[in-house]
């Protein structure tokens, strides 16, 4: 089982600035199976990233991810108002697992 | 345009049984391996179950195995999620989820259903 850490656990920012999401894998995950998701308040999680630095699409490229082995990051350029929300990253092993989250709130 | 429709959530109580269903429209459903996934409110996502194509080979959380069946109708476009010996904690907004044909993501939600186990 591949444990998935995010960090940090709430992150509050005013629209406009830069966000810094980080997921750190237990072991090494491939990149190929490494996913952002989105998710708002009753709502069903929305495909961000995938294979680590792949905008899903629609997404707007404000978003970008990144990272190799055990350590992925998901930025977020310039934090629109729609963008303060939960986010997922996850591996898509033969269990997949998702991190706990990180909430992106308003400051 | 592609869909996935979740139903069959609601009250039950502790060691009861219950059966979602999860219908899909807008894809060949048949090509697709199929997972669940459930959430409790405010907390994170926890993958529960995946079945393959022709139901042949399935899979389960710990947590969920061995009262937890999986299942498909390829004919009905339609998964289902047999829930037998419930728990408290299996209380949670149940997701099927449909990952991309390289089985690498999870390219597809539906909407949800609430599951609640309270006596």
């Amino acid at each position: 089982e591949i444990v998935l850490t995010q960090s940090p656990g709430t992150l509050s920012l005013s629209p406009g600035e830069r966000a810094t999401l980080s997921c750190r894998a237990g072991q090494s995950v491939t990149s190929v199976y490494l996913t952002w998701y989105q998710q708002k308040p009753g709502q069903a999680p929305r495909l961000l990233i995938y294979g680590a630095s792949n905008r899903a699409t629609g997404i707007p490229d404000r978003f970008s991810g990144s990272g190799s082995g055990t350590d992925f990051t998901l930025t977020i350029s310039r934090l629109e108002p729609e963008d303060f929300a939960v986010y997922y990253c996850q591996q898509y092993g033969t269990s997949p697992h998702f991190g706990q989250g990180t909430r992106l709130e308003i400051k | 345009e592609v869909h996935l429709v979740e139903s069959g959530g609601g009250l039950v109580q502790p060691g009861g049984s219950l059966r979602l269903s999860c219908a899909a429209s807008g894809f060949t459903f048949s090509s697709y391996w199929m997972h669940w996934v459930r959430q409790v409110p405010g907390k994170g996502l926890v993958w529960v179950s995946r079945i393959n194509t022709d139901g042949s080979s399935t899979s389960y959380a710990d947590s969920v195995k061995g009262r937890f069946t999986i299942s498909r109708d390829n004919a009905k476009n339609t998964v289902y999620l047999q829930m037998n010996s419930v728990r408290v904690d299996d209380t949670a907004v149940y997701y099927c989820a449909r990952p991309s044909i390289t089985r690498a993501y999870f390219e597809l939600w539906g909407r949800g259903t609430q599951v609640t186990v309270s006596s």
